[in-house]
């Protein structure tokens, strides 16, 4: 079983949409989790951290965290085409990413 | 706060050739610097992790002897793609934590990356 898995996408919402990207991992004790965003020719950059049960916001964008079901989410209210990228989720700094989430907004 | 600059962001060599990019922390210092490359519609694939003042530790399948890695600084690392082929042609991206190598509470930040086309 792989550390950390994403829902492979792709995941394609229309504008104004809700998109909702997934992450599971199977270290118990992890303890930070980080959503990257990654647009196309582009290095990766953060846009989410969190660290505690529960949910964090960051204008349209929520983390959501529970530990107990070991999964970590990205909200993206208001999705906006600018928005289209491929998220990636890390656990613990862990510097090796998987294929991320394709997310492609539509106008 | 916490910025990496990578240069050159592109260049173009001939086979043969080697190319050197440069890493650098512009305002933290980076014990650990990370060496990714990246083909068109691909993962990020992690290629060597760049400790200060000691050895890279490569990946699987990554060669060595090709890839050299310089971690002299606290805020530099080099990557020198020696012997280059097309097939090298890449993008290869450098990262950095602010944290101590030990720490899990701190992200990983970027370099804008390096286009690197090998003819």
């Amino acid at each position: 079983q792989k550390e950390v898995e994403q829902n492979s996408g792709p995941l394609s919402v229309p504008e104004g949409a809700i998109a909702s990207l997934n992450c599971t991992y199977s270290d118990r004790g992890s303890q930070s989790f980080f959503w990257y965003r990654q647009y196309s020719g582009k290095s990766p950059e953060l846009i989410m951290s969190i660290y505690s049960n529960g949910d964090k916001e960051d204008g349209r964008f929520t983390a959501q965290l529970n530990k107990a079901s070991q999964y970590v989410s990205l909200l993206i209210r208001d999705s906006q085409p600018s928005d289209s990228a491929t998220y990636l989720c890390a656990v613990n700094n862990d510097m090796r990413f998987g294929a991320g989430t394709r997310l492609t907004v539509k106008p | 706060g916490a910025v990496v600059s990578q240069h050159p962001s592109w260049v173009i060599c001939k086979s043969g050739t080697s190319v050197k990019i440069e890493c650098r922390s512009l305002d933290f210092q980076a014990t650990t610097m990370f060496w990714y490359r990246q083909f068109p519609k691909q993962s990020l694939m992690l290629m060597a992790t760049s400790n200060e003042g000691s050895k890279a530790t490569y990946e699987q399948g990554v060669e060595k002897d090709k890839f050299l890695i310089n971690h002299a600084s606290l805020t530099l690392s080099t990557l020198t793609v020696t012997s280059a082929h097309p097939e090298d042609s890449s993008f290869y991206i450098c990262s950095a934590t602010s944290g101590p190598a030990s720490s899990y509470n701190s992200p990983l930040h970027f370099g804008n990356g390096t286009r690197l086309t090998v003819t």
